[in-house]
């Protein structure tokens, strides 16, 4: 069954600082890898969607890689701002029917 | 295109009653899964509906179930609640089988067990 870690589980950073989330995962036969944003209480917002044969999605700030042959990916983003304050969590499409998700990083970003 | 959407948006219910939450997939989406997701918790995935067929399934008992509807909208039912299926029901459609597609998630549906 596949096993998805997310590290660290909270991060609290200022303002203007750059940062990188980590995801790693048991088993490396993915479709794909999709990193999502969840505001408290709130559904899921997706951030970036890497398909198994790419190694890097980048969205404005952000940008997420792949290694499939180890397992990981990162989300790094770039000028962090207090609205980028949230639950980030990544999940991996693994088997035709099933996502996989991690517990997720609660960012805050101080002003 | 109108996202997906999911109501009733908050539920109360008692031990023991039924409950029926409903989605509305994204424009030009056949897929529907439903995820459990406890407070702290990532998501758990419950079902996958394609073209109104289970296809798939997590750790979750008969008591959870759920339809998909021609237009592709779904319903997630749970008999005889217990408090533990207090949590954040979460919706995600896709134009393919969850797996191997992008999902897209409504706003969730909050439901509380007294």
């Amino acid at each position: 069954k596949q096993e998805v870690t997310q590290i660290p589980a909270a991060l609290s950073v200022p303002e203007g600082e750059n940062l990188v989330l980590n995801c790693s995962f048991t088993d490396s036969a993915i479709y794909n890898l999709q990193w999502f944003r969840q505001d408290p209480g709130k559904g899921l917002t997706s951030l970036l969607l890497i398909q198994s044969s790419q190694r890097e999605q980048t969205s404005g700030r952000l940008n997420a890689s792949l290694d499939k042959s180890s397992g990981r990916s990162t989300l790094y983003i770039a000028a962090s701002q207090p609205g980028d304050s949230a639950t980030y969590l990544c999940a991996v499409g693994s088997g035709a029917n099933n996502l996989f998700f991690g517990t997720g990083t609660r960012l805050t970003v101080i002003p | 295109e109108t996202g997906v959407t999911q109501s009733p948006t908050h539920l109360i219910k008692t031990r023991g009653q039924q409950v029926t939450l409903r989605c509305s997939s994204q424009s030009g989406h056949n897929t529907v899964s439903w995820y459990q997701q406890a407070l702290g918790q990532g998501p758990q995935f419950i079902f996958q509906y394609y073209r109104e067929e289970e296809n798939g399934r997590g750790n979750f008992p008969p008591r959870f179930s759920g339809l998909q509807f021609p237009n592709y909208s779904s319903e997630l039912n749970v008999n005889a609640l217990e408090l533990d299926d207090s949590a954040l029901y979460l919706c995600a459609s896709s134009a393919g089988l969850a797996g191997s597609r992008e999902q897209f998630f409504g706003p969730g549906t909050r439901l509380t067990v007294l």
